[in-house]
């Protein structure tokens, strides 16, 4: 079975560029997650679909961050403008579904480096 | 913030069983605990859940206090690929927010 696949694994950027990240869950996983990885501390969540519905975004940065999932499959996840401060990993993860104790699988993160 | 209590850090020797201690004492009934690792340059994986009962599986065992206050995550023979930070979070099973909060973690070291 084919993991979280996460792309692109690295990327360097000038503050206030913009730039995208993209994510394929695994086949069949109907909730998908982005989380932000700061160095030395754990992933906090940014953004949870449940298929192509937003379920919660409470700690997305609206002002500058932007996800979608058109389609309940990929998902895509955008900062215009970037700051110093979103040097980050981010990690996409999916589940088989909402409301249940489903595990969550990660895929291997972005690591985003802002100068 | 989590709602979780994990060592800063531990080592364990290769072979041997490596016990990691977690404190969750203000768990809900309806709240599982969950432990998940990460591997230096990649993403957390999943390792294990329980609610109240003791849990195996090929990976690990869970061992849940009674009062469920605490748990130990145990790796039964350390390898030098079990390197790794360790998370233990909990979070409801059912109704309730499924966003995983992690913590710090505690970092094992597995020496040779």
């Amino acid at each position: 079975e084919a993991g979280v696949a996460q792309s692109p694994r690295y990327k360097i950027i000038e503050k206030r560029q913009s730039v995208a990240f993209w994510c394929n869950p695994i086949s069949g996983h109907a909730t998908l997650y982005w989380y932000q990885q700061i160095l030395g501390q754990g992933p906090k969540l940014l953004i949870q679909f449940q298929n192509n519905g937003v379920v919660d975004d409470s700690q997305l940065p609206k002002d500058r961050f932007s996800a979608e999932r058109l389609k309940g499959v990929d998902s895509t996840l955008k900062i215009q403008p970037a700051k110093l401060e979103d040097s980050a990993v981010y990690l996409c993860a999916s589940s088989f579904t909402s409301g249940g104790a489903y595990e969550q699988y990660f895929g291997p993160g972005t690591r985003l480096t802002v100068t | 913030d989590a709602k979780t209590t994990q060592p800063t850090s531990m080592d364990c020797a290769e072979g041997r069983a490596a016990n990691l201690p977690c404190n969750h004492s203000t768990i809900s009934g309806n709240e599982y605990v969950y432990w998940y690792r990460q591997i230096h340059s990649q993403g957390p994986q999943y390792i294990i859940h329980g609610l109240k009962n003791n849990e195996t599986n090929e990976m690990a065992s869970l061992i849940i206090t009674e009062d469920r206050k605490s748990s130990t995550l145990i790796l039964p023979h350390a390898t030098l690929r079990d390197t790794a930070v360790y998370y233990c979070i909990v979070r409801p099973g059912q109704g309730g927010s499924e966003k995983l909060v992690f913590g710090k973690g505690t970092k094992l070291t597995v020496n040779p």
